[in-house]
């Protein structure tokens, strides 16, 4: 059972244009939403994250929405760089009981083409 | 402050042999986490532990376990490998109190 799904799996974005990636959940238990990048040979490592109590976060380029209602949430990049290509992936933990253990959506590789 | 650092980056092992990898996880982190990362099932749960015991695991055989040692380094372990446990094992540590998880960069298993 995919608990977090994610679109789109592609993405290519011109420099200085959005990137658009948005994510859906289905466990109404999750409380915590984080976004990881990664790039080639190297682990996860936290962009953003967000709780359930706001509906948007902004970290310098980046911008999380999240809406309660229609279990969805996305992540924008603005002025979108060619350093921003890499895998992002949404996922979803409970931290009360599970503070440790995240479920991952399946990932979005993202090119920005200068 | 150094990293998360995983040992062995990269193993080659063959069908039916076990294979151990070693996780040290941030000072003063002493919950650390697991997981397996394919391109067909991305990230993947494995366990979790926190002062040496394991408080969540995932949808994995008995053929993978893990442990905690009392400095909160880990170990998994992987018997009787099949092909299909090739993958980038990740492991991740977070400091209680905090929700952040750091990832190290993964120790990389061929199974042939």
């Amino acid at each position: 059972q995919q608990q977090v799904k994610q679109s789109p799996q592609s993405l290519i974005v011109q420099k200085g244009g959005i990137s658009i990636i948005n994510c859906a959940y289905e466990n109404t238990a999750f409380d915590y939403f984080p976004w990881y990048q990664q790039f080639p040979g190297k682990g996860p490592a936290l962009l953003i994250a967000i709780r359930p109590d706001v509906s948007e976060k902004k970290e310098g380029r980046f911008t999380i929405s999240f809406n309660k209602s229609a279990k969805q949430f996305s992540l924008h990049i603005m002025d979108s760089q060619p350093g921003d290509s890499a895998t992002y992936f949404c996922a979803a933990a409970t931290l009360e009981t599970n503070a440790g253990k995240s479920t991952f959506g399946d990932g979005t590789t993202l090119t920005v083409k200068p | 402050k150094a990293g998360v650092t995983q040992t062995p980056r990269y193993l080659i092992k063959t069908r039916g042999q076990q294979v151990t990898l070693s996780c040290s996880p941030i000072s003063g982190h002493r919950s650390v986490s697991w997981y397996q990362q394919t391109p067909g099932q991305g990230l993947q749960f494995l366990f979790e532990y926190f002062s040496e015991t394991q408080r969540n695991k995932g949808n994995f055989p008995g053929r993978f376990s893990g442990r905690q040692f009392s400095n909160s380094r880990s170990e998994m372990n992987v018997s009787t490998l099949e092909l299909g446990d090739s993958a980038l094992y990740l492991c991740a540590s977070t400091l209680t109190g905090h929700n952040e998880q750091f990832f190290g960069p993964g120790t990389r298993l061929t199974v042939l």
